[in-house]
């Protein structure tokens, strides 16, 4: 089985802090991704990754950057945290094209005061 | 053009009953149409897709059906359970030659079913 791993199941943060979500997976899958799950919002992607140094914008990338170094690790910063950043947020990893499953983590339940 | 509308936002079934969850999209490129299922405190994990050559996918109680012609695609559980009640994605892609696509996610339905 795939495992995908959060470091934090929760998080709280004050406003204006420069915060580090991390992802790490076991099974070398060549991309990786980070979305943000709202109410009502569902699950919209933030950045992606198909390689190492390798990095895409997604859908809503303003107060975000993410650095992979590594093939294994992907890591979501927040650079200067604001409260409208308080959501959960969700690693996932796949292997292949985009008709291949998804594999998620637990998240990482964010508040910032 | 790159959105997949998802209704209802929450679905509360008699157990033994049916659930329909409906998706829209509008981008016509779009040809991979998979439904994700999240437990609470748990990531999603792919339940069942389709392509859009064909109308109906089945999988035990779980049947995708597929309306190219009104770009709709919904998920029927049949005799639902009250170990389905968790918040179901479906979402849309392009498949294309690239390795690089990503999935564009409804916004997501909350089902309970009452024992």
């Amino acid at each position: 089985d795939v495992k995908v791993t959060q470091s934090s199941r929760y998080l709280v943060k004050r406003t204006g802090e420069k915060v580090f979500l991390e992802c790490v997976q076991d099974m070398d899958h060549e991309n990786m991704f980070w979305y943000r799950q709202d109410p009502g919002l569902g699950l919209r992607l933030i950045y992606f990754s198909y390689d190492v140094k390798m990095k895409e914008k997604g859908d809503i990338p303003e107060g975000y950057s993410v650095s992979r170094e590594k093939k294994e690790r992907f890591s979501l910063i927040l650079e200067s945290a604001s409260t409208n950043q308080t959501s959960m947020y969700l690693c996932a990893t796949r292997v292949g094209g985009v008709d291949r499953p998804q594999h998620f983590g637990d998240g990482t339940r964010l508040s910032i005061l | 053009q790159q959105q997949v509308k998802q209704s209802p936002q929450s679905l509360i079934v008699q157990k033994g009953g049916i659930s329909i969850i409906n998706c829209a999209y509008e981008n016509t490129a779009f040809d991979y149409f998979p439904w994700y299922q999240q437990f609470p405190g748990k990531g999603p994990a792919l339940l069942i897709a389709i392509r859009p050559d064909v109308s109906e996918k089945k999988e035990g109680r779980f049947t995708i059906s597929f309306n190219k012609s009104a770009k709709q695609f919904s998920l029927h559980i049949m005799d639902s359970q009250p170990g389905d009640s968790a918040t179901y994605f479906c979402a849309a892609s392009i498949t294309g030659s690239s390795n690089t696509g990503k999935l564009i996610f409804g916004q997501g339905t909350t089902l309970q079913v009452k024992p």
